[in-house]
């Protein structure tokens, strides 16, 4: 079992739906990260955060320190979020990151 | 900024082959990162650097050598390049800040393939 689980692995949705991904994670950590990778590109950080909720435009991350669990949001998806949604944790008291495999998202016209 | 450039962005080796990857980055990080991607599978951590002239070992070290003579560069090299280490490699920087954590930056990544 990945200490970083992620859900669901693929995902399809027509444009205007609103979007969440799933992270669960099974180890002490100080911050979790979802990043964005799109077809044969780099990976851009989205969020970083160790509580609470974050917004920035139409995402937004949420995460449940007891419940060892983060969701990321989109709201009114367009075909340009398509892309592989990574969720990663810091592992507590260092800064080594475990990576979830990722959510591949499709969003159609 | 340019942020974090990794070169080259593809490369094909034959088995036995040598080569180098190279990092680099212009945000006075002191943290760097190589990772690899395969399918199916979440990044994995290859060797990382916690400042210049200090190198430590991640997940997948074994055939893989890195060295970071200078701060802002970070270099992994192959030296006997095998076709499981056919992968695409991603590097990364971060500044850690006493008490708090920070995001990291990566870069586009090199797809290397070994045949």
């Amino acid at each position: 079992k990945n200490e970083v689980e992620q859900s669901p692995q693929n995902l399809t949705a027509q444009e205007g739906e609103f979007i969440t991904i799933n992270c669960s994670y099974s180890v002490g950590i100080s911050a979790l990260h979802w990043l964005q990778q799109h077809p044969g590109g780099g990976i851009v950080s989205l969020f970083m955060l160790s509580s609470g909720k974050k917004k920035h435009g139409r995402l937004i991350a949420t995460i449940n320190i007891q419940e060892k669990h983060s969701s990321l949001h989109i709201t009114a998806s367009h075909p340009r979020d398509s892309a592989v949604y990574i969720c990663a944790a810091t592992l507590y008291n260092t800064d080594k990151l475990i990576f979830g495999t990722g959510t591949r998202l499709q969003v159609f016209p | 900024n340019a942020g974090v450039t990794q070169t080259p962005k593809f490369r094909v080796l034959k088995t036995g082959q040598s080569m180098t990857l190279l990092c680099a980055q212009d945000m006075n990080h002191e943290y760097m990162y190589w990772y690899r991607q395969d399918p199916g599978m979440g990044l994995r951590l290859i060797h990382y650097s916690v400042g210049e002239g200090t190198t430590a070992k991640g997940e997948v070290p074994d055939g893989y050598n890195v060295s970071r003579l200078k701060k802002q560069n970070f270099l992994l090299g192959l030296e006997s390049a095998a076709p499981s280490q056919t992968s695409v490699y991603f590097c990364a920087s971060s500044y850690p800040v006493t008490g708090y954590n920070t995001e990291a930056f990566f870069g586009q990544g090199t797809r290397l393939t070994v045949v």
